[in-house]
């Protein structure tokens, strides 16, 4: 089954200045890579995500990048806020089941 | 729009005990997901169900057992709890048309002493 992995585990960053998180797949036949933000207290929700026929993804301050060959993708936030601060979860699914495989995510602190 | 909601939010059994939780998805959407999801293993993917029928099931015993109503409610029952079922378990929905957006619920945290 597929298998994805996600760094770094933590992440502190300043305010303004940007996050990146990488995720890495193994199975070959995934194609739709979300992006999950957890706040404390509630569900993940999807932030952006991106399907494999596409290289890269931008909402605002929030980009996606998928490298198909090397079977790595990796979430963009530029000029974080204090609200940014979370737990990001990727994951990788599409590979002929309708179940994703989530990273075990990186908790991401953004200081004023 | 409502979204997902999962009943209830929290609970306390005890070891042996068993459980069920609840899920209503999405008004109109058809697939129910269900993941467990703890501080050392993460997210991981119990099952999902599509119209009333199970369609993928993660690596779990037999003792995670799940169903799905005709208005795509959903239920989940843990049996003979152990300590270490103790997790937030979480629903999501979607279309399940193809693999595309979960939403999912707040969780029901469970407790096992």
């Amino acid at each position: 089954g597929e298998n994805v992995e996600q760094h770094p585990s933590t992440l502190s960053v300043q305010e303004g200045d940007s996050a990146v998180i990488k995720c890495t797949y193994s199975d070959s036949a995934s194609n739709y890579f979300p992006w999950y933000k957890q706040e404390l207290g509630k569900g993940p929700q999807l932030i952006i995500d991106i399907r494999s026929n596409v290289g890269e993804k931008k909402d605002q301050r929030i980009a996606v990048t998928l490298n198909k060959t090397a079977k790595h993708f990796s979430l963009h936030i530029t000029e974080t806020q204090p609200e940014d601060s979370a737990v990001y979860f990727c994951a990788g699914g599409g590979a002929g089941s309708y179940q994703l495989t989530f990273g075990k995510g990186t908790k991401l602190s953004v200081i004023p | 729009k409502a979204g997902v909601t999962q009943t209830p939010r929290y609970l306390i059994k005890t070891r042996g005990q068993q459980v069920t939780l609840s899920c209503s998805p999405i008004s109109g959407h058809r697939s129910v997901s269900w993941y467990q999801q703890t501080p050392g293993q993460g997210l991981q993917f119990l099952f999902e169900y599509f119209s009333e029928t199970q369609r993928n099931k993660g690596n779990f015993p037999g003792r995670f057992s799940g169903r799905q109503f005709s208005n795509s409610r959903s239920e989940m029952n843990v049996s003979t709890l152990e300590l270490g079922d103790s997790a937030l378990y979480l629903c999501a929905s979607s279309r399940g048309t193809d693999t595309g957006e979960l939403f999912f619920g707040e969780g029901s945290r469970l407790t096992v002493l």
